[in-house]
């Protein structure tokens, strides 16, 4: 069982957006202000899409965005595309070098 | 270009010993804290354990504390984790991280495979 909890799955239409939330505590998510977000398609590598709650690594478009209220992160995808169905991870800093994943959560492009 | 790349990875019986390399290249590997993280066949991703760049500090999961151990050699850019006293559950794809910040990994490599069964 994960520590940080997401839905299972979302799904939307091309040109929709969607919004994945990643519930975790006071000792993680809300705790820190380093929410991180994986991108992963099926048989590669996990690919970081969002770092500190909501900064982008050069090359990810600004249709990913992230957020964080309390103890909830979201990454939100806008204008929902072929290519962005995958399984997506969000993960915190938990203290003392250590961290915490969620349990992943399967987007669908309907 | 950032690189990292694993190996050692196999299939072990139960109890046995097993040792994981990375190789990262394209970045100054002594300047950077490095993580283990392992992801089993069909699950999510689990840290494994954390390593500062001197190797002053080290980290891991409650699930391999006591098992696992992590060392690095800056000389040859390079990470590795022994895992002793292997279970079925350690079955898993591990990765070697960079670590940036507050982010567990920044770049992520292949990873290498373990397999632990009678």
């Amino acid at each position: 069982q994960s520590v940080l909890t997401q839905p299972r799955s979302v799904s939307g239409s091309p040109g929709q957006s969607v919004t994945i939330s990643c519930t975790g505590t006071i000792s993680d998510v809300g705790g820190y202000n380093y929410v991180s977000w994986y991108q992963q398609h099926p048989g590669q590598a996990p690919k970081l899409m969002i770092y500190d709650v909501n900064k982008r690594p050069s090359g990810v478009p600004d249709f990913f965005s992230g957020s964080k209220s309390g103890n909830t992160a979201s990454l939100t995808i806008s204008g929902l595309r072929a290519e962005d169905e995958a399984d997506y991870y969000c993960c915190s800093y938990a203290g003392s070098y250590t961290w915490v994943f969620g349990g992943g959560t399967r987007l669908t492009v309907l | 270009e950032v690189q990292l790349v694993e190996s050692g990875g196999g299939l072990e019986q139960p109890g046995e010993s097993l040792r994981l390399s990375c190789v990262g290249s394209g970045f100054t590997f002594s300047s950077y804290n490095m993580n283990w993280l392992r992801q089993a066949p069909g699950k999510g991703l689990e840290w494994v354990s954390y390593i500062s760049t001197s190797s002053n500090t080290i980290y891991y999961a409650d699930s391999v504390k006591g098992r696992f151990a992590t060392s690095r050699d800056n000389a040859k850019n390079s990470l590795f984790l022994q895992l002793n006293g292997l279970r079925a559950e350690d079955t898993a794809i591990y990765y070697c991280a960079r670590v940036v910040g507050g982010t567990p990994s920044d770049h992520w490599g292949q990873g290498t495979l373990v397999t632990v069964s009678s």
